[in-house]
């Protein structure tokens, strides 16, 4: 059966700085999907990214970076120049191939000081 | 473009009572979703739709839970009899499949005392 593991419940850190945000994920299949949400205060589950299996790309979006390494299963998140607006739950999660569903981890309640 | 529509937003009930919530899906997405969220934890996937059939209900309490989704569109998830357990918050989603990226509502937060 599928796993994430977050780590991280709990950052805290003052704004400009740069955060990483830590997932594990424990998967059988050798087609996958790995995905990152935010839920701010509002409770809406906003969608960042969607990575498949099969493209270990790094991606960058404006302040925002992904490392994937299947290596070590992991599938890392990046905030640079953090700022108060970042301040949320962040998810990461995976789905398999022959199923939509997303398993879910724990989630990293993200705190960002001005 | 109009996102996932859920109502109501809050319910309080006692236990031992049934609750509905309903669901209004993005246009065009065949896939919907349920999910329950424990203060503290990641969503948990009840019951997955593809259009009007169920693919995935391996997770939902068939004993008190069951779900619809008539004419492959809105959907309901009902609750009988609630327990404590039960307070979470119950999130609806779609998508168009295939893997892709689902997108959430804001949930309806379910208080049972």
């Amino acid at each position: 059966a599928q796993k994430v593991t977050q780590a991280q419940t709990e950052i805290s850190v003052v704004e400009k700085e740069d955060v990483t945000l830590d997932c594990v994920y424990e998967t059988r299949d050798t087609t996958y999907y790995l995905f990152w949400y935010k839920q701010p205060p509002s409770g809406e589950l906003v969608f960042l990214i969607r990575r498949n299996s099969f493209d270990e790309q790094n991606e960058i979006s404006g302040r925002y970076s992904w490392n994937f390494q299947k290596s070590t299963s992991s599938f890392n998140f990046t905030i640079t120049a953090s700022q108060v607006v970042d301040s949320a739950v962040y998810f990461c999660a995976l789905s398999e191939g022959g199923a939509d569903g997303l398993t879910f981890g724990k989630g990293t309640h993200l705190i960002i000081q001005p | 473009e109009a996102g996932v529509a859920q109502s109501p937003r809050y319910k309080i009930i006692e236990k031992r009572q049934s609750v509905a919530f309903w669901c209004n899906p993005i246009s065009g997405h065949a896939t919907l979703y349920w999910y329950q969220q424990i203060l503290g934890q990641g969503p948990k996937l009840l019951i997955q739709f593809q259009n009007n059939g169920v693919v995935d209900d391996s997770q939902l309490p068939k004993d008190r839970f069951s779900a619809e989704r008539l004419k492959g569109v809105d959907s309901t998830l009902k609750i009988q009899p609630a327990k404590l357990e039960d307070s979470a918050v119950y999130l609806c989603a779609s998508s168009l499949g295939g893997n892709t990226e689902a997108f959430f509502g804001q949930g309806t937060r379910l208080t049972v005392v």
